[in-house]
């Protein structure tokens, strides 16, 4: 069974780059038919889309977030990584890692998701 | 961006109720629309795939329609477990979210 664990600092500082990694488990990164997403939720508000990325390395970004992310997969340690960088305060969130099957059937629903990281912004 | 539109953002409803809820897309997204359901401190789930099509699991009191701009998603005879926050989403364009419906308990 798939499944998906995210794992960050906890708390970054304003201006600094916010670094988190969502291990995948029960299949690899590299199967052709999953896409990976992050997500992301700041507390009390609702959900907001960050990026996505296939085996590939063909991205997709939420133009809000274009010039600050990087997201990327480490096919050795089989886990997706999310760079933001020059965080503030707005940043802080719970980022989820999801993962979406390839296909018009689906047609980019998020079908699995891990349990989520909090990240706070503060100095 | 495409901005989507959830009403009610708050609902109250008993066990046993029928309830809607509703998602309009600025612009057209087919039926690139998706349901989830959020409880505090957990990650969303889906519910609901292109429009109308049950996730695997998820019971058949919950019904999707929709297309186009007007989506609704319905829940007949509301269990304990239905309480929760539920988003709708659509990936037709750059994926966005709508902001939330909260069914609570009356």
């Amino acid at each position: 069974q798939l499944q998906l664990h995210e794992s960050g600092p906890g708390l970054v500082r304003p201006s600094e780059t916010l670094s988190l990694t969502c291990i995948v488990s029960g299949d690899s990164i590299n199967n052709a038919n999953h896409l990976w997403g992050w997500v992301r939720q700041a507390p009390g508000k609702g959900l907001e889309w960050i990026t996505t990325i296939y085996y590939n390395g063909d991205t997709y970004l939420n133009p809000s977030f274009r010039s600050r992310v990087i997201v990327s997969l480490d096919t050795s340690a089989n886990q997706v990584s999310l760079r933001l960088r020059y965080v503030t305060a707005a940043d802080t969130a719970t980022y989820f890692c999801a993962k979406h099957p390839t296909g018009e059937t689906r047609r980019g629903a998020f079908d699995t998701w891990g349990q989520g990281t909090m990240v706070t912004v503060s100095s | 961006d495409i901005h989507m539109t959830q009403s009610p953002s708050s609902l109250s409803a008993s066990v046993g109720d029928t309830v809607t809820i509703t998602c309009r897309a600025s612009q057209s997204v087919g039926t690139y629309l998706h349901w989830y359901l959020q409880k505090p401190g957990k990650a969303p789930k889906l519910l609901i795939y292109a429009a109308s099509n049950l996730e695997s699991g998820v019971p058949s009191r919950l019904s999707g329609s929709g297309s186009g701009t007007d989506f609704t998603l319905t829940i007949s005879s509301l269990q304990p477990e239905d309480f929760a926050t539920y988003y709708c989403q659509q990936t037709y364009g750059p994926s966005t979210f709508g902001q939330g419906t909260n069914l609570e308990v009356k």
